[in-house]
């Protein structure tokens, strides 16, 4: 059972936008504690998408984007294509002492 | 460029012992904070140790606190992961990742490393 929690799967046509939701708690993301995401496609290593709720690292398209409201965040993907069909992650840190990085079970995104 | 390599994975049984090592380079290994995390078959990632970057304050998940260890030796730019009293439940990819300066999010990852728990 993660600590943040994720849809398992969402799915979108090309050219469409999808969201994921990640919702935690008061001991993370209602701490204050930024939300990152990170994309992972099968065997290969996580990928850094979205840092400090909204922030892209150089090279992710803006069509990727974050927000943060409360205990929840959320990821969007808009303009929708096929190489995108991955998994996302959630990520925030968490004041208590049994696990201080802490991420959300994950959600397989197809795209139809 | 900076790179993260794991080494060190492979097929034990349950009991035994193994040690993960994590080989940086392409930036100043000893200026960071580093993690190690994991992904079960079929499940999500999960965070199980940090470390500083003078490797004098470590924290682990429960789920392995007082079985796994890591430590560092930033004179060989490497990271490592002693992992003791294995269990089916270990059997994963384990990746090192490297903490952004001042913040909490993982800005690269090493390949991973599959360690095999079965007898």
């Amino acid at each position: 059972q993660s600590v943040l929690t994720q849809p398992p799967s969402v799915s979108g046509a090309p050219g469409q936008r999808v969201t994921i939701s990640c919702t935690g708690s008061s001991s993370n993301i209602g701490a204050g504690y930024d939300v990152h995401w990170y994309q992972k496609f099968p065997g290969t290593a996580p990928k850094l998408l979205i840092y400090g709720n909204n922030n892209r690292p150089s090279g992710v398209p803006d069509r990727f984007s974050g927000s943060k409201s409360g205990t929840s965040a959320s990821l969007a993907i808009t303009g929708l294509q096929a190489d995108d069909e991955a998994e996302y992650y959630c990520q925030s840190h968490d004041s208590s002492p049994s696990g201080y990085w802490v991420f959300g079970g994950g959600t397989k995104l197809t795209v139809l | 460029e900076v790179q993260l390599v794991e080494s060190g994975g492979g097929l034990v049984q349950p009991g035994g012992s193994l040690r993960l090592s994590c080989a940086a380079s392409g930036f100043i290994f000893s200026r960071y904070e580093m993690n190690w995390v994991r992904q079960a078959p079929g499940k999500g990632l999960e965070w199980i140790s940090y470390i500083s970057y003078s490797g004098s304050t470590t924290y682990y998940a429960d789920s392995v606190k007082g079985r796994f260890t890591i430590s560092r030796d930033d004179a060989k730019n490497s990271l490592y992961l002693q992992m003791d009293s294995l269990r089916a439940e270990d059997t994963a990819v384990y990746y090192c990742a490297r903490i952004d300066i001042g913040v909490y999010y993982l800005d690269y990852w090493g390949q991973g490393a599959l360690v095999t728990v079965a007898s």
